[in-house]
């Protein structure tokens, strides 16, 4: 299953509602992940299901979607939000991640 | 508290061979299981895959399926990664990460290994 994420970049100043969207080459239900990577760290799980929360992860993000589209929202956008956001689909394997959206100033 | 912590970075030569450990605590380990997820220098993320640590199940990525082995070691609490036939395309950080119950998401990472292929 190809996932395709848009845009490959955004940039947005504090405060901004920032909107990715992650699109599966087929239906995966809700079975969809978003991710948040900064340089040097390993990802950080944000989303699961589709649109839960991970626990601890602040409520500005959301998540939405079913089938084959999907969307990652920060409602308002923080200096600490700056970074690379990935989708994943966990309908079947093999396993696989959209190639990326950055989120830059 | 949730840790995984991964075996040091490595160099290795084409056509060799690396082992890459990922060492948990905080948890119980064989209720969760363990992937391995690679990221190429300034690439993104790749799954190379996924292991039960209940029974041994595997499932890999077609990429890699024929050069490597996923393992875990239960009574050390340690899951492994082995690449063979090393190729310079290999040259990535390799991350392991613990699989939630509920599905194939990926809850805690971790540090990452760099892996260099360089002759």
């Amino acid at each position: 299953i190809q996932m395709t994420q848009s845009p490959s970049s955004v940039s947005a100043s504090v405060g901004d509602r920032v909107t990715i969207t992650c699109r599966a080459s087929q239906g995966i239900s809700s079975w969809l992940a978003w991710y948040q990577q900064k340089p040097g760290k390993a990802p950080k799980l944000l989303i699961y299901a589709a649109s839960s929360l991970q626990s601890g992860v602040p409520s500005r993000f959301s998540g939405s979607g079913s089938g084959t589209d999907f969307t990652l929202t920060i409602s308002s956008l923080q200096p600490e939000d700056f970074a690379t956001y990935y989708c994943q689909q966990a309908d079947s394997f093999p396993l696989t991640f959209g190639g990326g959206t950055k989120v830059e100033i | 508290q949730v840790q995984l912590v991964q075996s040091g970075g490595e160099v290795k030569k084409p056509g060799a061979s690396v082992k890459v450990s990922c060492k948990a605590s905080g948890y119980t380990f064989s209720n969760y299981d363990i992937n391995w997820v690679r990221q190429a220098p300034g690439q993104g993320l790749e799954w190379m895959g996924w292991i039960s640590t209940h029974n041994g199940n595997t499932n890999y990525a077609q990429k890699v399926y024929d050069r490597v082995t996923m393992t875990t070691d239960t009574s050390t609490s340690t899951a492994y990664m082995e690449l063979r036939s090393l190729r310079s395309d290999d040259t990535a950080v390799y991350y392991c990460a613990r699989g939630l119950v509920s599905g194939f998401y990926f809850d805690y990472w971790g540090q990452g290994t760099l892996v260099t292929v360089s002759s």
